[in-house]
């Protein structure tokens, strides 16, 4: 059955420094969306991703954050200057034709930012 | 206001009952209804969706959504210990899920 992957699956960083969350989607799948988590809160909406650009973001998603689909495969999470509060499980989801479609969560990334 | 609420549990079923589990949501504008659960340290695995008022069963679970009312409801039949997890629920009126904090379900042998 397809699913969602995400690598690395734990993260270790300073804060300042940047860093990259990777997520391969379901190969069919046209909507592309990045969550957080943090350790013991309820997981949040960051960013959704459509046809090339952002559809919509969280207050959150501020100018630190940035989004990209590379390649055919991979859609990333840039964070550009890591903050103690950043530290999170970040999770990649996707969904299949249009917004009102399930949304399937890849198994996420904790970030630890020290 | 919160715009997704549950029950704030944590829910204390003995093994082979109903587990039921209630949600609320304040934006009138949602159509679309889903029921995920996670596991401890792990992502939100979907369980349900919902999209028309009324009933919708699946396996041992069943999804109920009364529109008017703004409710959104999951009942767990036969609980088995490997239900035990957090049940989430999540309510879609853009693009963006919206997460309710969750009802933690415990199933005793």
């Amino acid at each position: 059955e397809p699913e969602v992957t995400q690598t690395p699956s734990h993260q270790v960083t300073q804060m300042g420094q940047e860093v990259i969350l990777r997520c391969v989607p379901i190969s069919n799948h046209l909507y592309f969306y990045w969550y957080r988590q943090i350790l013991g809160q309820k997981v949040e909406f960051l960013v959704s991703f459509y046809n090339n650009e952002i559809s919509e973001k969280s207050e959150i998603f501020d100018d630190q954050f940035s989004v990209e689909r590379p390649d055919g495969s991979n859609f990333t999470l840039k964070i550009r200057s890591t903050k103690l509060e950043d530290s999170a499980m970040y999770f990649c989801a996707s969904s299949e034709y249009s917004s009102e479609y399930e949304q399937y969560f890849g198994p996420g990334t904790r970030l630890t930012v020290t | 206001q919160k715009e997704v609420e549950q029950n704030s549990g944590p829910l204390s079923v003995p093994e082979g009952a109903i587990a039921s589990l209630n949600c609320t949501y304040s934006d009138r504008v949602s159509q679309s209804f889903f029921w995920y659960r996670q596991y401890s340290g792990k992502s939100p695995e979907l369980i349900m969706s919902i999209y028309s008022n009324g009933d919708k069963e699946d396996g041992r679970f069943t999804a109920q959504l009364n529109k008017a009312s703004q409710y959104v409801s999951l009942l767990i039949r036969d609980s088995q210990p490997s239900d035990s997890a957090t049940y989430l629920c999540a309510v879609k009126p853009d693009y963006k899920l919206s997460f309710g904090a969750g009802t933690t379900v415990t199933v005793r042998a």
